[in-house]
């Protein structure tokens, strides 16, 4: 049983670039969420997706942010244009959605993004 | 506004010692509470759920309790190692959304 997995680990680039994230969820979970982390805060919650449906969204993801989850597999967290208030740990959680603990969510190592 | 507060914010206890994190929050519409650890620079790791229905969960040295009427939420961690330093993080969902709202965790270091 394979936890969840995120690519890349660590990403800097220069602000003003576009960069993508990737997710891959514990197989046949089939909600997938997206948090994002910055120092001595708690994780923020982003969005999630029951299956493909793009269910929730937060007032924090802006118009630069964009999440997809093509075929209810695994998903993709895309900043545009980013900014240096893009810095942050961006982790990505899943759960089953369906038994006694449909909701428990499990965390993956999460993509720490570092723009300069 | 749905918020969860965490006391104290650090920690430190000598190795051995039985201790309790505190978690609060706001809304008793709770659907579930869960407990995670997180490690300098990792993800997070979840310890406890505990759902609406249930006043108390156990794993090995851990043990949560929950309180829906005043708001509460305990993790007791008994007989204390270095290796249970971490920060803990306690997350709470609530009826109509299953988003997880989290407090800012309380830093714990155990001293050899």
């Amino acid at each position: 049983d394979t936890g969840v997995s995120q690519n890349p680990r660590h990403k800097i680039t220069k602000r003003g670039q576009n960069v993508t994230f990737r997710c891959d969820p514990i197989s046949e979970h089939n909600r997938l969420y997206w948090y994002r982390q910055t120092l001595g805060q708690g994780p923020e919650f982003l969005t999630y997706f029951q299956n493909e449906a793009q269910l929730e969204k937060s007032r924090l993801l802006s118009d630069r942010f964009s999440a997809e989850r093509p075929k209810g597999s695994f998903s993709t967290l895309e900043i545009q244009r980013t900014e240096q208030g893009d810095s942050a740990m961006y982790l990505c959680a899943s759960s089953p959605g369906q038994g006694a603990r449909s909701y428990e969510q499990y965390f993956g190592p999460g993509t720490r993004l570092t723009v300069t | 506004k749905q918020e969860v507060t965490q006391i104290p914010a650090a920690l430190s206890v000598p190795e051995g010692e039985n201790l309790v994190l505190n978690c609060s929050f706001t809304d008793s519409a709770i659907y579930n509470l869960q407990w995670f650890r997180q490690d300098p620079g990792k993800g997070l790791t979840s310890l406890l759920l505990i759902q609406s229905s249930q006043r108390e969960q156990t794993s090995g040295r851990l043990n949560a309790s929950l309180d829906k009427s005043s708001g509460r939420s305990t993790l007791y961690i008994a007989a204390s190692q270095p290796g249970d330093s971490a920060t803990y993080l306690c997350a709470v969902s609530w009826v109509g959304s299953e988003k997880l709202v989290f407090g800012k965790g309380t830093k714990l270091t155990v001293n050899p």
